[in-house]
């Protein structure tokens, strides 16, 4: 597969916890966020997104956290499952285009 | 089914080389948008456009060139000024500028070899 995150901060978890994976932004005028996941070889996918009127939001197994007061920006998967070993991106739209931070590899312990 | 297509999955180049690598969208996307991706490093913007006929430099533009004479595609050209190519080469597209509508599709990416 494609090595894209060989040194990226790396989140190990057991099959079946909670992970949370964190990003802090730095533009307060940002208004739009998103989470991507990456698998090995292939091109990031869209998770879930999140406006700056909001403080959470929920889908699939998925939450995202938005704290404006101190820039952060955080994805909760529940029951983590083997599938969900990727590196994930956070996203934030301020201006064009959007902005990407580094990623954060997740592990999956079965 | 809609998508964005990009080929070919592995490319190798000579020094010296230009080459081509190729990005075509049948989502009737606006925007599109080609970034670079080395380890540690995420996305980095390369060259994106808004409108046919009309793309600004991203980031790290130095040795890339690209045409937008149509809507559906955004080839990129890594010419021979790229002193360091080796890398992953995605591409991108949203509704419109900006991404503030689920953001953007990408596409499964090119792996350019430098040989």
């Amino acid at each position: 597969g494609e090595s894209v995150g060989l040194h990226l901060p790396t989140l190990s978890v057991q099959e079946g916890d909670n992970s949370i994976i964190n990003c802090a932004y730095s533009n307060s005028a940002s208004d739009y966020f998103i989470w991507y996941k990456q698998e090995s070889g292939k091109g990031p996918q869209f998770i879930i997104d999140i406006r700056s009127n909001m403080d959470k939001r929920q889908g699939q197994r998925v939450t995202v956290l938005l704290n404006k007061t101190v820039k952060h920006l955080s994805l909760q998967i529940a029951a983590t499952q083997p599938g969900d070993s990727a590196v994930y991106f956070c996203a934030e739209k301020r201006g064009t285009p959007l902005v990407f931070g580094k990623g954060t590899r997740l592990s999956v312990i079965a | 089914d809609g998508g964005i297509t990009q080929s070919p999955k592995y490319l190798f180049r000579k020094e010296g080389q230009n080459v081509t690598l190729s990005c075509e969208q049948n989502l009737n996307h606006d925007a599109m948008y080609w970034y670079r991706q080395d380890p540690g490093q995420g996305l980095r913007l390369i060259y994106y456009s808004q409108i046919v006929n009309d793309f600004q430099k991203g980031d790290i533009a130095e040795g890339y060139s690209v045409s937008r004479e149509k809507k559906e595609s955004f080839p990129l050209t890594v010419t021979s000024a790229q002193k360091n190519p080796t890398a992953f080469y995605l591409c991108a597209s949203s509704i419109r500028a900006g991404g503030d509508d689920y953001g953007y599709t990408f596409g499964s990416g090119t792996r350019l070899t430098v040989v």
